[in-house]
């Protein structure tokens, strides 16, 4: 399967400052990357869709000016979380879809984020 | 897309076949089955994915029902790795994952 990174693992940050988590595809080029956030005991849920040279589209209830997302190349998309506050800690993991074929997506190892 | 539902948790003994189930009954015409799994903190994993045919690779197989309102993951040889949360998601070319709770199994020795 295809290989996605994402770095760092984890990040403990103090409140009110601003932490950017990077997002790669290794091995295949990615018009199109997701950002999920995963709290605890809870399933993933979409944050936003990162398009290659495009402005990125945020699912409702997700700030855009909070969760600042570049997609700058074909395989690098960040996510930047800005003035962190505690109850923005949480599991956030990218994705990278194939542009071909069917389309799946390969997911990333996933940033664990505390904010303190 | 289409929402999926599957059962809460499962177990398997190993070395037996793990068949997990899934319903997608709204499922649309070119609307993909994929199949994921998470283990504890860590991304979801792909494992496999169909349109209308049955497909297997090398970690599983996937039988979809002729009329697609649902679908079968078959792990043929369950191992204790394989203990992990497993998702069923029908989606439009790739896009806008909706992640249930999925079926949490457990391999037991």
């Amino acid at each position: 399967g295809a290989v996605v990174s994402q770095h760092p693992s984890w990040v403990i940050c103090k409140s009110g400052t601003s932490v950017k988590i990077e997002c790669r595809s290794l091995d295949f080029q990615a018009t199109t990357m997701f950002w999920y956030r995963q709290f605890p005991k809870q399933s993933l849920m979409l944050m936003a869709t990162s398009n290659e040279g495009s402005k990125a589209t945020y699912e409702q209830g997700v700030e855009k000016d909070k969760f600042l997302i570049n997609h700058a190349s074909l395989t690098l998309s960040t996510l930047t979380v800005t003035s962190a506050h505690p109850e923005d800690s949480s599991f956030y993991i990218c994705s990278a879809r194939r542009q071909r074929g069917s389309y799946e997506q390969y997911f990333g190892p996933g940033t664990r984020l505390t904010v303190t | 897309d289409a929402k999926t539902t599957q059962p809460p948790s499962m177990d398997c003994a190993e070395g037996r076949a793990a068949n997990l189930p899934c319903n997608h009954s709204t499922i649309s015409g070119n609307e993909y089955v994929y199949w994921y799994r998470q283990i504890h903190s860590q991304g979801p994993q792909y494992i496999i994915h169909g349109l209308k045919n049955n497909e297997t690779n090398e970690m599983a197989s996937l039988i979809i029902t002729e009329d697609r309102k649902s679908s079968t993951l078959i792990l043929p040889h369950a191992t204790l790795r394989d203990t992990a949360v497993y998702y069923c998601i029908a989606s439009h070319y790739g896009q806008n994952f909706v992640f249930g709770p999925g079926t949490r199994l457990s391999v037991l020795p």
